[in-house]
């Protein structure tokens, strides 16, 4: 079975700073999909960022990028210069390249402070 | 285009009563996925319709769960008898599924359907 495990129930970080969120993951598959999720208060779940397992390279969207280190199954999301906006429960979830199922840890609740 | 939309925003039973969610996709979208969140939890899979094979329901809690397609495109997540350890906001999400190359699409999520059961 698939686990995600993010550690960090709530985090908070000052308005144009930066913060990185954990997450790991344990799986026996060798090919699988990472994505990080943002849930604000409106509840919509929406696409932050995606990693394929088979790139080296660290993906990158504008202010958020990945640290996704393969073998210690990690895929951290780390958020620059942070925006009142980006306050909001963001999930880290996982899926096997041959299945269906998408797999989200606990969430990290994360606080921008002006 | 329009993304996906769930009803009701908001919905408030009494013990016992049965209750419809409803989900309408992004039109295309042939992968649809229903999931349920507790406070304080993270996203459990309910359950996963493709095309016109046969749903994946073994996220399903209990035989008061279940969950229709219709035509490929609508959906109805229906808990009968509700329990109060059902409240819970319920989320729907669709994608393209399996696309060219193997690659499969992220999902994109309606704004949920929060039911209380008191």
């Amino acid at each position: 079975a698939q686990t995600v495990t993010q550690s960090q129930p709530e985090m908070s970080v000052q308005e144009a700073e930066t913060v990185t969120l954990s997450c790991t993951y344990d799986t026996s598959e060798n090919n699988y999909y990472l994505f990080w999720y943002k849930q604000p208060p409106s509840r919509q779940m929406i696409l932050v960022i995606r990693q394929e397992a088979y790139k080296q390279q660290n993906a990158t969207e504008n202010r958020f990028s990945v640290n996704f280190q393969k073998a210690a199954k990690s895929f951290s999301l780390k958020i620059s210069d942070s925006q009142l906006g980006d306050t909001a429960m963001y999930f880290c979830a996982f899926m096997k390249n041959t299945g269906n199922q998408f797999y989200f840890g606990t969430g990290t609740s994360l606080t921008v402070i002006p | 285009g329009a993304g996906v939309s769930q009803s009701p925003s908001n919905k408030v039973t009494e013990k016992g009563k049965d209750v419809e969610l409803r989900c309408d996709p992004i039109s295309g979208h042939t992968a649809l996925y229903w999931y349920r969140q507790s406070l304080g939890q993270g996203l459990e899979f309910l359950i996963y319709f493709q095309g016109n094979s046969a749903p994946d329901k073994s996220g399903l809690p209990s035989d008061r769960f279940s969950a229709e397609r219709t035509g490929g495109s609508v959906s109805t997540l229906t808990i009968q008898r509700t329990q109060q350890e059902d409240s819970a906001v319920y989320l729907c999400a669709s994608s393209l599924g399996l696309g060219t190359g193997g690659r499969h699409s992220p999902l994109h999520f309606g704004n949920g359907t929060r039911l209380t059961v008191t």
